[in-house]
């Protein structure tokens, strides 16, 4: 039984260079969610995809931000124009279709850096 | 703006003792309360959950859960320097995000 996975895990990159992440959820999970944690908070919502529909974004996800799960598996989050804003833990998480209470079962992250 | 609070801490206790984390949270019409346990550097594992009034029982940790008074707790019995985390309490009002707390700092000392 694997759980969720992330790629990278670290990334350093310049102000204003484009990155992506790729989250792969448990494997009969079809509800996929993207936080961004910082330093003292919480996770906070990015966005949420059932299969490939994405079905719910938070104001966090600027213009700049992109989420895409074009076959209901594996998903990616692109920012563009990196800010030092941005710098963050990106995290993943999965959960099972169905009736369930939304719980969530995450990912180990990818840790973004802009320099 | 749907808020979900808890004390920062750190909160110490003894090996051995019970750990006592409480969070409140402000939307009456939550529905399922959880409870993610986070190393530094690492991300939330998920530790328990709950969605009735009452008491929840797994293992060392139990999860309480009182919507009168808007709040939910986890109590960790016979506490080890191993769980000594970060707790994070997070709340599931509508649609599909968790609304998460700051999280609690635990510190076990032996």
């Amino acid at each position: 039984d694997t759980g969720v996975s992330q790629n990278p895990r670290h990334k350093i990159t310049k102000r204003g260079q484009n990155v992506t992440f790729r989250c792969d959820p448990i494997s009969e999970h079809n509800r996929l969610y993207w936080y961004r944690q910082t330093l003292g908070q919480g996770p906070e919502f990015l966005t949420y995809f059932q299969n490939e529909a994405q079905l719910e974004k938070s104001r966090l996800l600027s213009d700049r931000f992109s989420a895409e799960r074009p076959k209901g598996s594996f998903s990616t989050l692109e920012i563009q124009r990196t800010e030092q804003g941005d710098s963050a833990m990106y995290l993943c998480a999965s959960s099972p279709a169905g009736l369930t209470y939304n719980e969530q079962f995450f990912g180990p992250g990818t840790r973004l850096t802009v320099l | 703006q749907k808020e979900v609070e808890q004390n920062s801490g750190p909160l110490s206790v003894p090996e051995g003792a019970i750990a006592s984390l409480n969070c409140t949270y402000s939307d009456r019409g939550s529905q399922s309360f959880f409870w993610y346990r986070q190393y530094s550097g690492k991300s939330p594992e998920l530790i328990m959950f709950i969605y009735s009034n009452g008491d929840k029982e797994d293992g060392r940790f139990t999860a309480q859960l009182n919507k009168a008074s808007q709040y939910v707790s986890l109590l960790i019995r016979d506490s080890q320097p191993s769980d000594s985390a970060t707790y994070l309490c997070a709340v599931f009002n509508s649609g599909y995000a968790l609304n998460f707390g700051k999280g609690t700092s635990l510190l076990v000392t032996p």
